[in-house]
């Protein structure tokens, strides 16, 4: 089946300073997949970052900006220059076969520190 | 816009007992999901609604879960026989068709003691 893979669990970062977070995927679908991040802010709900369906695309929302990598099946996320509120939960995520299932990852926590 | 609501946003249940979460889609969205959060299982896929209509129930376990969806504007999932591994987040979700983006709601904590 598909799989999403985060392989950091909690990223401490300081203000100001560059983020990635790691995203690799396997889709077992005929063509590409769909590929999202979202985000949960403490005490808000999952709401979707952003998302790009065009492998070799990037897609950016609130300085963030991932690019859909299909040789690497990869879709990082970056960040020039972390904010305190940028402190969440991340998830990555795709949407194969019939475009409505969403398979996440396992998230990665950010702590910006100020 | 009130968002995709549900209730209760708390629940404590004991062992064996049932469980009725509900889910109030945003209004005008033809596509109901819902999903179930554990810390060892992540965010996992349970049920899919369009139109009303059951699509998709691959993610459901076998026995004591089931959803239903009698009007356009909820839905539940109930869980029978509750037992400790029941315990988790349960998220529900809209959106405006199957091919469009999802807005969840704030999620049920279900704990079963």
């Amino acid at each position: 089946g598909d799989s999403v893979t985060q392989t950091e669990g909690q990223v401490t970062v300081s203000e100001s300073k560059s983020l990635i977070i790691n995203c690799t995927y396997s889709a077992t679908s005929i063509g590409y997949p769909n590929l999202f991040w979202y985000v949960r802010y403490p005490g808000e709900g999952l709401q979707l970052l952003l998302k790009v369906i065009t492998a070799g695309q990037k897609g950016s929302s609130r300085g963030f900006e991932a690019t859909y990598n299909k040789e690497a099946t990869s879709f990082h996320l970056q960040k020039a220059s972390v904010q305190e509120s940028d402190s969440a939960v991340y998830y990555c995520a795709l949407a194969s076969n019939m475009g409505y299932k969403l398979t996440f990852g396992t998230g990665t926590s950010l702590l910006v520190d100020p | 816009n009130a968002g995709v609501i549900q209730t209760p946003r708390h629940k404590v249940t004991g062992k064996g007992q049932e469980a009725t979460l509900w889910c109030e889609p945003i209004s005008g969205h033809s596509a109901v999901f819902w999903y179930r959060q554990t810390i060892v299982q992540g965010l996992e896929f349970l049920t899919y609604f369009r139109n009303q209509a059951p699509i998709d129930d691959s993610g459901m376990p076998k026995e004591r879960f089931s959803a239903q969806m009698p009007n356009q504007s909820h839905s539940t999932l109930k869980i029978q026989s509750t037992q400790p591994q029941d315990s988790a987040v349960y998220l529900c979700a809209s959106s405006r068709d199957s091919n469009s983006d999802y807005t969840f709601g704030s999620g049920t904590r279900l704990l079963v003691i």
